[in-house]
């Protein structure tokens, strides 16, 4: 079992959607989970992060951490046409982060 | 503004011929990183220097060398490039190695290709 998996999609809604994106993992050491935006032929972007289990919104962005399931998520409300990218799932326990593969979103207008 | 920087943004080079990667920060952070991402694929981190202390990751190829000269700058070397190092190399910095690490500051990359 891979220590992050993400479904790498190409996951496709029509603008103004609510939408979920996912990450499971195995390591229970993991204690800070991330979001990453990657836009086409651009390095990532930190998104948000989480410190342990919980909520945080910031805007149009929710990220969700069940630490009992080993489940993140992140939902984006009234999606644009601008978020469309690839949303890489990160986390750590040490000084290092584990990505996940990246799951692409296209917000069709 | 403060960034990362890579050069060149795209490198083609030959099978076995040494080529060299770029990275410079104006962050002032003491930790910079390289990734190697292939297509569809988690960053996969190469090694990092905390300062000049430079940490390399066990599955890192030996054909793959970083140097340092000062905090600004960081290379990559990879001395003789196979067809499966055609990826995009992703320099990036953090403020310190144990605080507010995971909040990794990306440049644009480098998109390698080997012939």
């Amino acid at each position: 079992q891979k220590e992050v998996e993400q479904d790498p999609g190409p996951l496709s809604v029509p603008e103004g959607a609510i939408v979920s994106l996912n990450c499971t993992y195995s390591n229970s050491a993991f204690q800070y989970f991330m979001w990453y935006r990657q836009y086409s032929r651009k390095g990532p972007e930190l998104l948000m992060y989480t410190y342990s289990s919980g909520n945080k919104e910031d805007g149009r962005f929710t990220a969700q951490v069940d630490k009992s399931s080993k489940y993140i998520s992140l939902f984006i409300r009234d999606s644009q046409p601008s978020d469309s990218a690839t949303y890489l799932c990160a986390m750590s326990g040490d000084d290092k982060i584990i990505f996940g593969k990246g799951t692409r979103l296209h917000i069709l207008p | 503004d403060a960034m990362v920087i890579q050069n060149p943004r795209y490198q083609v080079t030959q099978f076995g011929k040494p080529v060299t990667l770029s990275c410079s920060q104006t962050l002032n952070h003491n930790v910079m990183y390289w990734y190697q991402q292939k297509s569809s694929q988690a960053p996969k981190l190469l090694f990092h220097y905390y300062d000049k202390d430079f940490n390399n990751e066990a599955d890192t190829p030996d054909n793959f060398q970083s140097r340092r000269p000062n905090t600004s700058f960081c290379f990559l070397d990879i001395r003789s490039p196979g067809l499966g190092d055609a990826a995009m190399y992703l320099c990036a910095t953090s403020r310190g190695r144990t605080r507010g690490y995971w909040e990794q500051f990306f440049g644009p990359g480098t998109r390698l290709t080997v012939l």
